[in-house]
């Protein structure tokens, strides 16, 4: 499966807990990017990496979110303290540059559930 | 402040004929790419059409076109022949300066056979 891959599919976790999620983008792809999507509505952009560095970072991103991209392959992102807002979909995308952002294709998602 | 609107929460076609989803946007950017990508009931987001804000031509994707009309700043969605695979979530989005992704609350098209 040549696709990009979310992993874990389903997370189930207590409030205040820190979790971590990984992506892997098609592999010749430069661009990565994390959404959030909650029932109901549209994803909501959060960051963004060009190979290892990350170009933006939305303000809906707290300080409990980070996100790394150390080698310019795959992507983690972690939400420490977890709080009851924070469940949803979260959703990783990848592209190539140069191309006007076209053709993000997505993941399947991690469905994040804060109890 | 770079916004996406879709007015229609829901949408109802009947297989085999055609259908528009609209689509307004807002930017001061003169630069900008406008997409529509298909969520169906698995969660995942399919892109469907690209259009740049300097094309001249609207695009097309096999039953998809996109009709873009920059003055009035809609990038509608025209799906012809529709299908019942066709039922699903529809979202329009917009990336320009800011270099974020906008998306709209979306539209759910069924497909009556």
């Amino acid at each position: 499966d040549t696709g990009v891959s979310q992993d874990p599919r389903h997370k189930i976790t207590k409030r205040g807990q820190n979790v971590t999620f990984r992506c892997d983008p098609i592999s010749e792809h430069n661009r990565l990017y994390w959404y959030r999507q909650t029932l109901g509505q549209g994803p909501e952009f959060l960051t963004y990496f060009q190979n290892e560095a990350q170009l933006e970072k939305s303000r809906l991103l707290s300080d409990r979110f980070s996100a790394e991209r150390p080698k310019g392959s795959f992507s983690t992102l972690e939400i420490q303290r977890t709080e009851q807002g924070d469940s949803a979909m979260y959703l990783c995308a990848s592209s190539l540059s140069g191309r006007t952002q076209a053709e993000q294709f997505f993941g399947p998602g991690t469905r994040l559930t804060v109890l | 402040a770079q916004k996406i609107t879709q007015t229609q929460p829901g949408m109802f076609v009947q297989e085999k004929e055609a259908v528009t989803l609209d689509c307004t946007y807002d930017t001061s950017d003169p630069s900008y790419g406008l997409f529509w990508y298909k969520q169906p009931s698995s969660g995942e987001m399919i892109f469907l059409i690209y259009q740049g804000s300097y094309d001249q031509q609207n695009a097309t994707e096999g039953r998809y076109s996109l009709n873009f009309q920059k003055a009035r700043k809609s990038a509608n969605l025209v799906i012809s022949a529709s299908q019942l695979g066709d039922s699903a979530m529809y979202f329009c989005a917009m990336w320009g300066a800011f270099n974020d992704m906008r998306f709209g609350a979306g539209t759910r098209l069924t497909v009556k056979p």
